[in-house]
């Protein structure tokens, strides 16, 4: 199965800063079928972004994703309050569909 | 407005089948433009995804879980199941259904508000 290795674990930011995350699989995600996904404690994943870079109805433009083949990155061009959550990136390309072990961003 | 509710009991004894059901409201699995499917977050972990199914009852579940789980669809009920046999302390999670953004291969767009199942005698 493809493996994917988020990092880094924490994300220590204020607000208006930029966040940039990393997600890497371990062999090619096929056809770049890789979203992410926003998650508050308690709640469900919402997703963001699919097809690495296809922002999902109602996100924000300050949410982008880019890469493809094995390196994806989620970026959150300046924070807001309530993007303070865990993120996690997810393959859809080959079964099983797999998810990264997430990202927390703090304050 | 797309709603998913997960629903059965919240606590299964060791060696038991868990099982769940995830109504559908606002939308239909008879819905030829999707799939549905099953999610599970072990208490303070990460995601699993579980597999997902057509209203026609063709499924992709994963490997690792293959032969103890089943996914079924009621079109009549407007509803999908999961059953997990089998179960062990390492089943206790908080199972999501979800909807996927098409047919074939892409990922959950709408999810329930998912359902804490802990495995204890």
């Amino acid at each position: 199965e493809i493996v994917l290795t988020q990092s880094p674990g924490t994300l220590s930011l204020s607000p208006g800063e930029r966040a940039t995350l990393s997600c890497r699989a371990s062999q090619s995600v096929t056809s770049d079928f890789l979203a992410w996904y926003q998650q508050k404690t308690g709640r469900a994943p919402r997703l963001l972004i699919y097809s690495a870079t296809s922002r999902s109805p109602g996100i924000p433009d300050r949410f982008s994703g880019s890469g493809s083949g094995t390196d994806f990155t989620l970026t959150i061009s300046r924070l807001e309050p309530e993007d303070f959550a865990v993120y996690y990136c997810q393959q859809y390309g080959t079964s099983p569909w797999t998810f990264g072990q997430g990202t927390k961003v703090e304050i | 407005q797309l709603q998913l509710q997960e629903s059965g009991p919240g606590l299964v004894e060791p060696s038991e089948t868990l099982s769940l059901n995830c109504t559908v409201s606002g939308g239909s699995v008879s819905d030829r433009s999707y799939y549905w499917g099953w999610a599970r977050q072990p208490p303070g972990k990460g995601l699993e995804w579980l597999g997902t199914i057509y209203y026609n009852g063709d499924t992709y579940d994963n490997p690792s879980l293959r032969s103890r789980i089943t996914i079924s669809v009621d079109t009549s009920k407007n509803h999908f199941s999961l059953k997990v046999n089998s179960v062990t302390a390492a089943d206790t999670a908080v199972y999501y259904c979800a909807r996927c953004q098409g047919v074939g291969p892409n990922p959950f767009d709408y999810w329930g508000q998912g359902t804490l199942v802990t495995v204890s005698s």
